[in-house]
Protein backbone atom coordinates (compact mmCIF):
# COMPACT_ATOMS: atom_id res chain seq x y z
CA UNK A 1 0.00 0.00 0.00
CA UNK A 2 0.79 3.98 -0.10
CA UNK A 3 3.02 5.07 2.61
CA UNK A 4 4.64 8.21 3.52
CA UNK A 5 7.55 8.47 5.97
CA UNK A 6 9.59 11.55 7.20
CA UNK A 7 12.79 12.17 9.44
CA UNK A 8 11.85 11.00 13.32
CA UNK A 9 11.56 13.57 15.35
CA UNK A 10 11.01 17.84 16.03
CA UNK A 11 13.03 20.26 14.30
CA UNK A 12 14.67 23.21 16.26
CA UNK A 13 16.95 25.91 14.56
CA UNK A 14 17.48 29.77 14.81
CA UNK A 15 15.96 32.07 12.81
CA UNK A 16 17.52 32.72 8.99
CA UNK A 17 18.72 28.89 9.20
CA UNK A 18 18.60 26.95 6.77
CA UNK A 19 15.20 24.60 6.81
CA UNK A 20 15.56 20.80 5.30
CA UNK A 21 12.84 18.20 6.30
CA UNK A 22 12.92 14.84 4.49
CA UNK A 23 9.90 12.75 2.94
CA UNK A 24 10.11 9.37 1.16
CA UNK A 25 7.36 7.49 -0.40
CA UNK A 26 6.12 3.84 -1.55
CA UNK A 27 3.10 3.90 -3.50
CA UNK A 28 2.15 2.06 -6.68
CA UNK A 29 2.37 4.72 -10.14
CA UNK A 30 2.49 8.06 -9.92
CA UNK A 31 1.04 9.61 -7.08
CA UNK A 32 0.15 12.92 -6.61
CA UNK A 33 2.46 14.67 -3.51
CA UNK A 34 1.78 17.64 -0.87
CA UNK A 35 3.12 19.28 2.06
CA UNK A 36 0.89 20.94 4.64
CA UNK A 37 1.17 22.76 7.53
CA UNK A 38 -0.64 23.05 10.31
CA UNK A 39 -0.10 26.34 13.02
CA UNK A 40 -0.12 25.74 16.65
CA UNK A 41 -4.17 25.49 17.09
CA UNK A 42 -5.34 25.45 13.67
CA UNK A 43 -6.07 23.05 10.62
CA UNK A 44 -3.86 22.17 7.87
CA UNK A 45 -3.18 24.21 5.12
CA UNK A 46 -1.76 23.33 1.63
CA UNK A 47 1.79 24.51 1.49
CA UNK A 48 2.77 23.21 -1.95
CA UNK A 49 2.14 20.37 -4.44
CA UNK A 50 3.49 18.85 -7.56
CA UNK A 51 1.26 16.03 -9.68
CA UNK A 52 4.01 14.50 -11.50
CA UNK A 53 8.07 13.39 -11.50
CA UNK A 54 10.32 16.45 -11.70
CA UNK A 55 7.65 19.21 -10.74
CA UNK A 56 8.79 21.59 -8.26
CA UNK A 57 5.83 22.97 -6.15
CA UNK A 58 6.78 26.22 -4.41
CA UNK A 59 5.03 28.81 -1.88
CA UNK A 60 6.32 31.18 1.27
CA UNK A 61 9.77 30.58 0.43
CA UNK A 62 9.82 26.63 0.34
CA UNK A 63 10.46 24.84 -2.16
CA UNK A 64 10.34 20.44 -2.68
CA UNK A 65 10.68 18.91 -5.57
CA UNK A 66 9.06 15.78 -6.64
CA UNK A 67 12.19 13.20 -6.81
CA UNK A 68 10.55 9.62 -8.44
CA UNK A 69 13.94 8.06 -8.93
CA UNK A 70 14.74 8.31 -5.24
CA UNK A 71 11.07 8.23 -4.28
CA UNK A 72 11.07 11.11 -2.60
CA UNK A 73 9.94 14.72 -1.77
CA UNK A 74 11.93 16.70 0.77
CA UNK A 75 10.92 20.10 1.93
CA UNK A 76 13.56 23.10 1.97
CA UNK A 77 13.21 26.72 3.02
CA UNK A 78 16.73 28.51 2.32
CA UNK A 79 16.05 31.85 5.51
CA UNK A 80 13.77 30.82 7.89
CA UNK A 81 11.42 32.87 10.20
CA UNK A 82 10.29 32.33 14.17
CA UNK A 83 6.49 33.06 12.00
CA UNK A 84 7.25 29.20 10.39
CA UNK A 85 6.96 27.96 13.48
CA UNK A 86 4.38 24.59 12.98
CA UNK A 87 4.43 21.39 12.01
CA UNK A 88 4.86 19.78 8.32
CA UNK A 89 3.05 16.77 6.96
CA UNK A 90 4.16 15.23 3.80
CA UNK A 91 1.49 13.14 1.83
CA UNK A 92 0.64 11.75 -1.14
CA UNK A 93 -2.82 11.13 -3.34
CA UNK A 94 -2.61 8.06 -5.35
CA UNK A 95 -4.29 7.31 -8.23
CA UNK A 96 -6.79 5.34 -7.46
CA UNK A 97 -10.16 5.99 -6.60
CA UNK A 98 -11.26 8.00 -3.64
CA UNK A 99 -8.78 10.48 -3.57
CA UNK A 100 -7.24 9.25 -0.42
CA UNK A 101 -4.57 10.79 1.58
CA UNK A 102 -1.27 9.11 3.05
CA UNK A 103 0.00 11.11 5.41
CA UNK A 104 3.53 10.76 7.30
CA UNK A 105 3.78 11.70 10.74
CA UNK A 106 4.16 15.15 10.79
CA UNK A 107 7.49 17.09 11.92
CA UNK A 108 7.42 19.56 14.88
CA UNK A 109 9.82 22.69 13.32
CA UNK A 110 10.66 25.07 16.53
CA UNK A 111 12.31 28.33 15.33
CA UNK A 112 14.07 30.20 17.91
CA UNK A 113 14.43 33.99 17.31
CA UNK B 1 -10.79 32.02 -2.33
CA UNK B 2 -9.77 27.89 -1.22
CA UNK B 3 -12.28 28.07 1.85
CA UNK B 4 -13.57 25.65 4.03
CA UNK B 5 -15.35 27.00 6.90
CA UNK B 6 -16.30 24.97 9.95
CA UNK B 7 -18.51 25.31 12.96
CA UNK B 8 -17.99 25.68 16.37
CA UNK B 9 -14.32 25.62 16.53
CA UNK B 10 -14.64 24.95 20.32
CA UNK B 11 -17.04 22.47 21.74
CA UNK B 12 -17.61 20.67 24.84
CA UNK B 13 -20.06 17.98 25.64
CA UNK B 14 -21.37 15.72 28.26
CA UNK B 15 -20.82 12.00 27.55
CA UNK B 16 -24.97 11.52 26.67
CA UNK B 17 -25.57 14.91 24.94
CA UNK B 18 -26.55 14.92 20.84
CA UNK B 19 -24.31 17.63 19.23
CA UNK B 20 -23.74 18.34 15.59
CA UNK B 21 -20.10 19.53 13.73
CA UNK B 22 -21.09 21.67 10.72
CA UNK B 23 -18.42 22.58 7.70
CA UNK B 24 -19.65 24.61 4.47
CA UNK B 25 -17.35 25.24 1.24
CA UNK B 26 -18.15 27.56 -1.63
CA UNK B 27 -15.84 26.28 -4.19
CA UNK B 28 -17.95 23.48 -6.00
CA UNK B 29 -16.32 20.22 -5.06
CA UNK B 30 -18.22 17.34 -5.22
CA UNK B 31 -16.22 15.56 -2.45
CA UNK B 32 -16.31 16.32 1.00
CA UNK B 33 -13.99 14.47 3.95
CA UNK B 34 -14.47 14.12 8.11
CA UNK B 35 -10.91 13.42 9.64
CA UNK B 36 -10.25 13.03 13.34
CA UNK B 37 -6.88 14.44 14.52
CA UNK B 38 -5.11 13.59 17.55
CA UNK B 39 -2.68 15.83 19.34
CA UNK B 40 0.65 15.56 17.87
CA UNK B 41 -0.55 12.56 14.75
CA UNK B 42 -1.13 13.29 11.78
CA UNK B 43 -4.85 13.13 10.32
CA UNK B 44 -7.52 10.27 10.11
CA UNK B 45 -9.80 9.39 7.51
CA UNK B 46 -13.30 8.53 8.68
CA UNK B 47 -16.18 9.48 6.01
CA UNK B 48 -16.25 10.25 2.11
CA UNK B 49 -18.95 11.80 0.37
CA UNK B 50 -18.55 11.70 -3.49
CA UNK B 51 -21.38 13.76 -4.79
CA UNK B 52 -23.61 13.70 -1.67
CA UNK B 53 -23.48 9.75 -1.33
CA UNK B 54 -21.21 8.46 1.12
CA UNK B 55 -18.25 6.25 -0.48
CA UNK B 56 -16.17 5.85 2.30
CA UNK B 57 -16.89 4.81 5.80
CA UNK B 58 -13.70 3.78 7.23
CA UNK B 59 -15.19 1.91 10.32
CA UNK B 60 -15.91 4.31 12.24
CA UNK B 61 -17.81 3.78 15.28
CA UNK B 62 -22.08 4.68 14.91
CA UNK B 63 -22.05 6.90 17.73
CA UNK B 64 -20.57 9.18 14.94
CA UNK B 65 -23.35 10.06 11.89
CA UNK B 66 -22.25 11.83 9.05
CA UNK B 67 -24.44 13.70 6.80
CA UNK B 68 -24.63 15.94 3.63
CA UNK B 69 -27.99 18.17 2.94
CA UNK B 70 -26.15 19.38 -0.14
CA UNK B 71 -23.32 19.97 -2.50
CA UNK B 72 -22.13 22.89 -0.15
CA UNK B 73 -22.68 21.48 3.36
CA UNK B 74 -21.39 18.68 5.85
CA UNK B 75 -22.45 17.74 9.17
CA UNK B 76 -21.33 15.56 11.73
CA UNK B 77 -24.33 14.17 13.98
CA UNK B 78 -22.44 12.99 17.67
CA UNK B 79 -23.99 11.15 20.09
CA UNK B 80 -23.74 9.06 23.38
CA UNK B 81 -19.59 9.94 22.58
CA UNK B 82 -16.62 8.28 24.89
CA UNK B 83 -13.77 10.99 26.60
CA UNK B 84 -11.25 9.21 23.89
CA UNK B 85 -13.30 10.72 21.22
CA UNK B 86 -11.82 14.17 22.11
CA UNK B 87 -9.64 15.53 19.02
CA UNK B 88 -9.72 18.26 16.85
CA UNK B 89 -12.13 17.12 13.73
CA UNK B 90 -11.39 18.43 10.56
CA UNK B 91 -13.59 18.72 6.83
CA UNK B 92 -11.86 18.58 3.99
CA UNK B 93 -13.39 19.41 0.28
CA UNK B 94 -11.84 18.47 -3.16
CA UNK B 95 -13.18 18.93 -7.00
CA UNK B 96 -14.04 15.03 -7.19
CA UNK B 97 -12.87 12.13 -5.26
CA UNK B 98 -12.02 9.77 -7.56
CA UNK B 99 -9.49 11.90 -10.01
CA UNK B 100 -5.80 11.93 -9.39
CA UNK B 101 -3.85 14.93 -8.20
CA UNK B 102 -6.86 16.52 -6.90
CA UNK B 103 -6.03 19.14 -4.05
CA UNK B 104 -7.75 18.22 -0.63
CA UNK B 105 -8.73 21.58 1.31
CA UNK B 106 -9.05 21.66 5.00
CA UNK B 107 -10.84 23.72 7.62
CA UNK B 108 -10.29 25.13 10.84
CA UNK B 109 -11.32 22.25 12.04
CA UNK B 110 -13.47 21.97 15.32
CA UNK B 111 -12.03 20.96 18.75
CA UNK B 112 -14.29 18.74 20.49
CA UNK B 113 -14.04 18.26 24.24
CA UNK B 114 -15.90 14.87 25.85
CA UNK B 115 -16.16 15.38 29.29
Amino acid sequence: GNSVTQMEGPVTLSEEAFLTINCTYTATGYPSLFWYVQYPGEGLQLLLKATKADDKGSNKGFEATYRKETTSFHLEKGSVQVSDSAVYFCALSDRGGNNRLAFGKGNQVVVIP
Amino acid sequence: DTEVTQTPKHLVMGMTNKKSLKCEQHMGHRAMYWYKQKAKKPPELMFVYSYEKLSINESVPSRFSPECPNSSLLNLHLHALQPEDSALYLCASSQESTLSGNTIYFGEGSWLTVV
